[in-house]
């Protein structure tokens, strides 16, 4: 089954203590993008990747950190967490050729989700 | 960057009715505007999406048309039935492709049976 995997899907940590939520996908996608959300302020991209080793900034890129030394994973990494770091977190992927001619489709494949709390 | 706003914040309509939402983008070179649909404590769904060399696209009782003059795009449901409850997200990109996507705030869509 295609699909983008997220882990953990619940994480609870204290303040400063380092952590990693992994994502992978099995779909061969090039673009891989991690994004958080929080109420009222819709999803809010974070880092996004093109390829191996081609990573972005999106709009909120402090105090994470991304790698993608392969196609299929995209960890994100937390130096140094804090409070307001607290959120729910989605991986996506998507392909960079799209599907179905002009008008096809390049939608990202959204992972389950990783709800974090910081305290 | 870009900036996506996107109205109303709440919708309520009535089982059959239609249902309408806005979307206004800052940045003419945008050119890819997808929707995804997230339904309670789940993942974001892509449902439709339009790239600016056409106005609209329809996919059974969902279409999204787009303005690019004005730019604004919208989504537009016909016979809403319960499950189309939900929060609707819109959102835009200027690199033709999905890799760098700006996101509305949602739009929470509630059909009253």
């Amino acid at each position: 089954e295609a699909q983008v995997t997220q882990n953990p899907r619940y994480l609870i940590t204290v303040t400063g203590k380092k952590l990693t939520v992994t994502c992978s996908q099995n779909m061969n996608h090039e673009y891989m993008s991690w994004y958080r959300q929080d109420p009222g302020l819709g999803l809010r991209q974070i880092y996004y990747s093109m390829n191996v080793e081609v990573t972005d900034k999106g709009d909120v890129p402090e105090g994470y950190k991304v790698s993608r030394k392969e196609k299929r994973n995209f960890p994100l990494i937390l130096e140094s967490p804090s409070p307001n770091q607290t959120s729910l977190y989605f991986c996506a992927s998507s392909t960079a050729q799209g599907t179905g001619g002009s008008q096809g489709s390049y939608g990202y494949t959204f992972g389950s989700g990783t709800r974090l709390t910081v305290v | 960057g870009e900036n996506v706003e996107q109205h109303p914040s709440t919708l309520s309509v009535q089982e059959g009715d239609s249902a309408v939402i806005k979307c206004t983008y800052s940045d003419s070179a945008s050119n890819y505007f997808p929707w995804y649909k997230q339904e309670l404590g789940k993942r974001p769904q892509l449902i439709i999406d339009i790239r600016s060399n056409v106005g609209e696209k329809k996919d059974q009782r969902i279409a999204v048309t787009l303005n690019k003059t004005a730019k604004h795009f919208s989504l537009h449901i016909t016979e809403t039935q319960p499950e189309d409850s939900a929060v609707y997200f819109c959102a835009a990109s200027k690199r033709g492709s999905a890799r760098q996507l700006t996101f509305g705030s949602g739009t929470q869509l509630t059909v009253l049976p």
